[in-house]
């Protein structure tokens, strides 16, 4: 089992703030890094993929980068909206299954 | 095309009884897991179907759980004599099981409660 822990456990951010949060996870072995948006009453909602020590991803205001030599990746929105309060979740893998962190919830005060 | 779906969307079941949850994958995609989310937990891998691989069972967390898939699609969870500590959301995903780190995409989720 996989020990992955993301940091902060709770986040509130004042609208059009921009923010950042960590997920940390064993450097060896690694296989893919997964970030995963989960909002209240909906299904986990796929944000990235990451396999390069490096790599850095982007969709929108959300962006990710991936370091696999020591085990972290961080998640950073820019300019949050009220759509963007939602449990994130990370989640590295050893082939197809996956580990999930218990999450970052955040929350965008308007 | 389709999601994944999943029935019932919500179970209550008194301690004892056994229950079935229903995933139907996305049309084409290879891999089906199961995951769970207790309260106050994270996700919580269960079993994974790869094909016609043997499934991954590691995460099943007692015998009175078991999975199977037919014809490689549709996949039925069942718990025996539930217990109150099996009450959670079960989310089943499926992926197109290609090399490379696939992103999984999840079902809307069936609450259990046991009471």
């Amino acid at each position: 089992i996989l020990n992955v822990e993301q940091s902060p456990q709770s986040l509130h951010v004042q609208e059009g703030d921009s923010t950042n949060f960590t997920c940390s996870f064993p450097s060896s072995n690694f296989y893919a890094l997964h970030w995963y948006r989960w909002e209240t009453a909906k299904s986990p909602e796929a944000l990235f993929v990451m396999t390069l020590n490096g790599d850095e991803k982007k969709k929108g205001r959300i962006s990710a980068t991936l370091n696999t030599k020591e085990g972290y990746s961080y998640l950073y929105i820019k300019g949050s909206q009220p759509e963007d309060s939602a449990t994130y979740l990370c989640a590295p893998s050893q082939g197809e299954k996956l580990t999930f962190g218990t999450g970052t919830r955040l929350t965008i005060i308007p | 095309g389709a999601g994944v779906s999943q029935s019932p969307s919500n179970k209550v079941t008194e301690k004892g009884k056994d229950v079935e949850l229903r995933c139907d994958p996305i049309s084409g995609h290879t891999a089906l897991y199961w995951y769970r989310q207790s309260l106050g937990q994270g996700l919580e891998f269960l079993i994974y179907f790869q094909g016609n691989s043997a499934p991954d069972k590691s995460g099943l967390p007692s015998d009175r759980f078991s999975a199977e898939r037919t014809g490689g699609s549709v996949s039925t969870l069942t718990i025996q004599r539930t217990q109150q500590e099996d009450s959670a959301v079960y989310l089943c995903a499926s992926s197109s099981g290609l090399a490379g780190g696939n992103e999984q995409f999840f079902g809307p989720g069936t609450r259990l409660t046991v009471l």
